[in-house]
């Protein structure tokens, strides 16, 4: 079964700390994205990534950083985490750029910040 | 730009009943027009995709929805609740990437 990894469920950092957030996919897909997700808010997008070694702002990258050295992989950074950053972070991948088969999924991870 | 809105956040329906989500879009071109399911503590899951080939989509677990350019709209339906359709559903239009709507949690009373 193919899927999207995003490698903790849960995770509890401390204001300052600079976090990494892994996802991996297994479908071969060129397009991966970050969205987090706020009460209220739905699905914001954060960063997403057409190719190996290439990033695009999405709506929100602030205090956000990117890395795609490999295709499958697809990491979100937090530079020095602050308390508003506390929300479930979902990864994403897709077939084609703009989504036109649907998206591929995390689970998510919850990230607080203390 | 694309987007969504969906109206109600919360809907509240007793277990056999009609489930009836709604979504409206914007978009300057055809779109692609989704509803995805997300249960608790889980990524989201495509329930169905609409992509201009039939008006009429049918998804899993016996969702479907229907694409209404006169009105703009993408409603999601079920004709019986069942409580294990308790989740929290958004629709999303497709353009350059993909815009989500903010979301509506459906409870299912037994």
């Amino acid at each position: 079964d193919v899927k999207v990894t995003q490698s903790s469920r849960y995770l509890v950092k401390r204001t300052g700390e600079k976090v990494f957030l892994e996802c991996v996919q297994d479908m071969d897909h060129e397009n991966m994205f970050w969205y987090r997700q706020d009460p209220g808010l739905g699905l914001r997008l954060i960063y997403f990534s057409y190719d190996v070694k290439m990033k695009e702002k999405g709506d929100i990258p602030e205090g956000y950083s990117v890395s795609r050295e490999k295709k499958e992989r697809f990491s979100l950074i937090l530079e020095s985490a602050s308390t508003n950053q506390t929300s479930m972070y979902l990864c994403a991948s897709s077939f084609l750029a703009g989504g036109t088969y649907g998206y591929t999924f995390g689970s998510g991870t919850r990230l607080t910040v203390v | 730009a694309q987007s969504v809105t969906q109206l109600g956040s919360h809907v509240s329906v007793s277990e056999g009943a009609l489930v009836l989500l709604r979504c409206n879009y914007s978009s300057s071109v055809p779109p692609y027009l989704f509803w995805y399911v997300q249960y608790p503590n889980q990524g989201l899951q495509l329930l169905l995709k609409y992509t201009s080939a039939a008006t009429l989509v049918k998804g899993i677990n016996g969702f479907e929805a229907e694409f209404k350019k006169s009105e703009t709209s993408f409603h999601l339906t079920k004709p019986s609740a069942h409580m294990s359709d308790a989740a929290e559903y958004f629709c999303a239009v497709s353009g350059a990437d993909m815009r989500f709507g903010a979301g509506t949690r459906l409870t299912v009373k037994p």
